[in-house]
């Protein structure tokens, strides 16, 4: 399977701040993704980072709030814009791997909590 | 849109015993059914998945289960062991569609 490093692996932020998570993966892969999993809860996608384009959405998150790079095959950034508690949260990349039919694999993900 | 459900959501076992874990989904059209295991601190880990063309899938002590006809599949594990305490999410996808995961199950095994 891809291997997927994922920085920062935790971080305390403020009130209003930005936060910038990257994600690196070992092999060139077609599609990523980035995933929320607020407290004690499942996992819930954000978007579909594409590359050479802009990333696709899902129902409640915006490009404002959550901003993502994704400028190569193997490399995606998310930002988590303004933040306030409500977005303590892991913060999970993702990665469509064909090399074993399409499995989905998750990086170790980051643990964000705001003050 | 497509819903799974996961039951239980916690589960204790005593170390040898075995664990199941059951999720049922809405949409007949889903074929792709993989479950994730989750330590804390980590990202959630593929341990198996299993496609509608299939009826059941093993891999040493743990296996899966598919009944398409009443849209649940089950996780099966044997001979629990301390390090099999995780969470477990299931999830189903049709196609190219995203995957809808569970909610989750907390297993315990105790020594």
């Amino acid at each position: 399977s891809a291997v997927i490093s994922q920085k920062p692996s935790r971080d305390i932020c403020q009130r209003g701040t930005s936060l910038t998570i990257q994600c690196q993966v070992d092999s060139q892969v077609t599609m990523m993704f980035w995933y929320r999993q607020q407290p004690g809860q499942s996992l819930t996608l954000i978007a579909t980072a594409n590359q050479g384009s802009e990333a696709t959405y899902e129902s409640g998150f915006v490009i404002d709030k959550f901003p993502i790079s994704r400028p190569n095959l193997t490399f995606s950034t998310l930002t988590v814009s303004n933040m306030s508690p409500e977005d303590s949260s892991i913060y999970l990349c993702s990665v469509l791997s064909t090399q074993e039919g399409e499995k989905l694999f998750f990086g170790s993900g980051t643990q964000l909590s705001v003050l | 849109g497509e819903n799974v459900e996961q039951h239980p959501s916690t589960l204790s076992v005593q170390e040898g015993d075995s664990a199941v874990i059951k999720c049922t989904y809405s949409d007949s059209a889903s074929n792709y059914f993989p479950w994730y295991k989750q330590e804390l601190g980590k990202g959630p880990q593929l341990i198996i998945d299993i496609r509608s063309n299939v009826g059941e899938k093993k891999d040493q002590r743990i296996a899966v289960t598919l009944n398409k006809t009443a849209k649940h599949f089950s996780l099966h594990i044997t001979e629990t062991q301390p390090e099999d305490s995780a969470v477990y999410f299931c999830a189903a996808s049709k196609g190219t569609d995203k995957l809808i995961f569970g909610t989750g199950t907390r297993l315990q095994v105790f020594p």
